[in-house]
């Protein structure tokens, strides 16, 4: 596709509730990466893939976070039992191999209520 | 650990120039990025650095880099309204390997 693209771009949950959020990166990009964005601050790290594997995972908050990208593609953000501090704009970029950009999505807003 | 400051706001008046600045204090930074969020959207790359220079220029963008005072700023020539935005500084560094730590981003508001 033409750019990095994430759905939904808006998810309502409850606290307590699973949920996932997709991102499809631009084609051929190794890298792909997942941020947190709270309001009124910069976006956070979470969690970086080269290819199916995930680099580094040291921003995951907690055992509550999981993030798969089983085909070196498309990725899954998975946040089990939601909390209300959980609400934010999560934001993912992909990068080509040995790249020094990284391409924003738009993110998805997740509420948490 | 690695730290990114901005001030939060500057205004400026159309056809002005405005210039964003910006701190860290990972002294192994190898890149900085200047990136720009309008309202409800995700992050638009503007342009990037290697530490080993001290400026780029891209059309109406020059960015400066002193290494020694960790100071990087953004300046904007002839200032538009579609500039208004919120504009993030960001870093990697050997410390922080390929993740992006960011400021917590400048709003620029451009009136008549």
């Amino acid at each position: 596709g033409a750019g990095v693209s994430q759905t939904p771009s808006n998810k309502v949950t409850e606290k307590g509730k699973y949920v996932e959020l997709r991102c499809d990166p631009i084609s051929g990009h190794t890298a792909l990466y997942w941020y947190r964005q709270s309001l009124g601050q910069g976006p956070e790290f979470l969690i970086y893939f080269q290819g199916t594997g995930a680099a580094d995972d040291s921003g995951l908050p907690n055992d509550r976070f999981f993030a798969v990208r089983p085909e070196g593609s498309v990725s899954t953000l998975k946040i089990q039992r939601t909390e209300r501090g959980d609400s934010a704009v999560y934001l993912c970029a992909s990068s080509p191999e040995g790249g020094r950009e990284a391409f924003f999505g738009q993110g998805t807003r997740l509420t948490v209520v | 650990g690695e730290d990114v400051e901005q001030s939060l706001f500057l205004s400026v008046r159309e056809g002005d120039s405005s210039v964003i600045n910006c701190t860290y204090t990972d002294s192994s930074s190898t890149y900085l990025y200047w990136y720009k969020q309008e309202p409800g959207a995700g992050l638009q790359l503007l342009t990037y650095i290697f530490s080993n220079m001290d400026m780029k220029q891209d059309q109406r963008l020059t960015v400066l880099l002193n290494k020694k005072d960790k100071h990087l700023s953004l300046r904007i020539a002839d200032t538009q309204t579609g500039d208004s935005a919120i504009y993030f500084c960001a870093e990697i560094s050997i410390l922080t390997a390929d993740k992006l730590i960011f400021g917590t981003g400048t709003r620029l508001q451009v009136f008549p």
